[in-house]
């Protein structure tokens, strides 16, 4: 595709619930991060993969943060048994190639509300 | 202290006129800087991206790093309505992951 595609929009689940966010880089990228967007704040990273490996998950607030992109396109981040602290946006980056002076591309988020 | 600051406004300023955005950063072995500017509802996108001290121009927009004081700016000319939204300042740690300001909104009355 054209751009960074995520899926859902919008998420709405229960306390406790497991929920997974998906993500769809801009094809042949190799790089992709996940940041958390709490309103009314810039964006924090969560995490980073380089095709298949996942070289820092040092943003993730806890180990109910899973992600994985195993054949190093499509990315997934589940958070398991949700608390209200993880409402948020979740955005998805991606980059051409690895390095800190590559551009990073956005998605639009999944806005995740937890009731 | 955050490794990057910024005055989250709100901002207004009449159609036509020359915006001002700020933000100060902590950490003197940054190299890359960035402005994004996000529209309600959607994800950020890149404006601008500079390295090191210096301007970078693009249309009515200019990027300036200063180094020695730690601080970026972004200049927006003959500001426009749809100039309105929020504009992040970033930078970037040597692995790629962005660090961010937390925003300034900019309305712009026509």
């Amino acid at each position: 595709g054209a751009g960074v595609s995520q899926s859902p929009r919008y998420k709405v689940a229960k306390r406790g619930q497991d929920v997974a966010l998906r993500c769809d880089p801009i094809s042949g990228h190799v790089s992709l991060f996940w940041y958390q967007q709490a309103l009314g704040q810039g964006p924090e990273f969560l995490t980073y993969f380089q095709n298949e490996a996942q070289l820092d998950k040092s943003g993730l607030p806890s180990d109910r943060f899973f992600a994985e992109r195993p054949e190093g396109s499509v990315s997934t981040l589940k958070i398991q048994r949700t608390q209200q602290e993880d409402s948020a946006v979740y955005l998805c980056a991606s980059s051409s190639r690895e390095g800190g002076n590559q551009p990073q591309h956005f998605g639009d988020g999944t806005r995740l509300s937890i009731l | 202290q955050k490794e990057v600051e910024q005055d989250p406004g709100p901002l207004s300023v009449p159609e036509g006129a020359i915006v001002s955005l700020n933000c100060t950063y902590s950490n003197s072995a940054f190299q890359y800087f960035m402005w994004y500017r996000q529209y309600s509802r959607k994800g950020p996108e890149l404006l601008m991206y500079t390295y090191s001290s210096g301007n970078k121009e693009d249309g009515r927009f200019t990027a300036q790093v200063d180094k020695s004081s730690k601080y970026i700016s972004l200049f927006i000319r003959d500001s426009q309505p749809s100039d309105s939204a929020t504009y992040l300042c970033a930078t970037v740690r040597s692995q790629g992951n962005l660090i961010f300001g937390k925003g300034t909104k900019l309305s712009v009355k026509p």
